[in-house]
């Protein structure tokens, strides 16, 4: 069975921390995408990448970076925690060929900053 | 760029009864139309999706019809199950310049009692 890993399901960081997120995919997907997801705001891009090294800036990527040094695997990098980062983190991959496929999920990661 | 209408939330229903949850949306070019599922503590999951107008998707008693007129996708189900309970995203996407994208709707949580 095809799938999106996110390492950690739950995670609770300190103001200030640097924080890691992970995601890993075995499709060989070329795309791969963060997103949060909040209470009546629905998901917002963070950041996405198209291929190794490569990575554009989504629509909130303000306090975050990303990495992609190998195709199966993106990070998502908050350099200092914050408490408005606390949310629900959703991980994403994807074929170029978006429009016949749509996206593979993870089941996200819920970061609570203290 | 992409945009996304669906009906707000919350719906709440009884076994048994219809469901339609509306979703319009603008979109350059010709996207693909997707609807997303979340069950609680889970990330998003492909539900049904159309590439091309007049196109009908369909999975698990859901369905939805691509209607370019009138730009909408809306999704439909006869006979909803308590085990139906979960939030719902439209997603139009992979269309124009840029074809990797999906444009998520903010979702409509649906609680269906027994």
């Amino acid at each position: 069975d095809v799938k999106v890993t996110q390492s950690s399901r739950y995670l609770v960081k300190r103001t200030g921390e640097k924080v890691f997120l992970e995601c890993v995919q075995d499709m060989d997907h070329e795309n791969m995408f963060w997103y949060r997801q909040d209470p009546g705001l629905g998901l917002r891009l963070i950041y996405f990448s198209y291929d190794v090294k490569m990575k554009e800036k989504g629509d909130i990527p303000e306090g975050y970076s990303v990495s992609r040094e190998k195709k199966e695997r993106f990070s998502l990098i908050l350099e200092s925690a914050s408490t408005n980062q606390t949310s629900m983190y959703l991980c994403a991959s994807s074929l170029p060929q978006t429009r016949s496929y749509g996206y593979t999920f993870g089941s996200g990661t819920r970061l609570t900053v203290v | 760029g992409n945009s996304v209408t669906q009906m707000e939330g919350p719906v709440t229903l009884s076994e048994e009864a219809f469901l339609t949850i509306n979703c319009t949306y603008t979109a350059t070019g010709y996207p693909s139309l997707f609807w997303y599922v979340q069950y609680p503590g889970e990330g998003l999951q492909l539900l049904l999706k159309a590439t091309k107008a007049d196109d009908k998707g369909s999975n698990k008693g859901f369905e939805a019809t691509y209607r370019k007129e009138t730009t909408s996708f809306h999704l439909e189900k006869g006979s909803v199950q308590v085990s139906d309970s979960a939030v719902y995203f439209c997603a139009p996407g992979g269309s124009g310049g840029s074809n990797y994208k999906l444009t998520f709707g903010k979702g409509t949580l649906l609680t269906v009692n027994p």
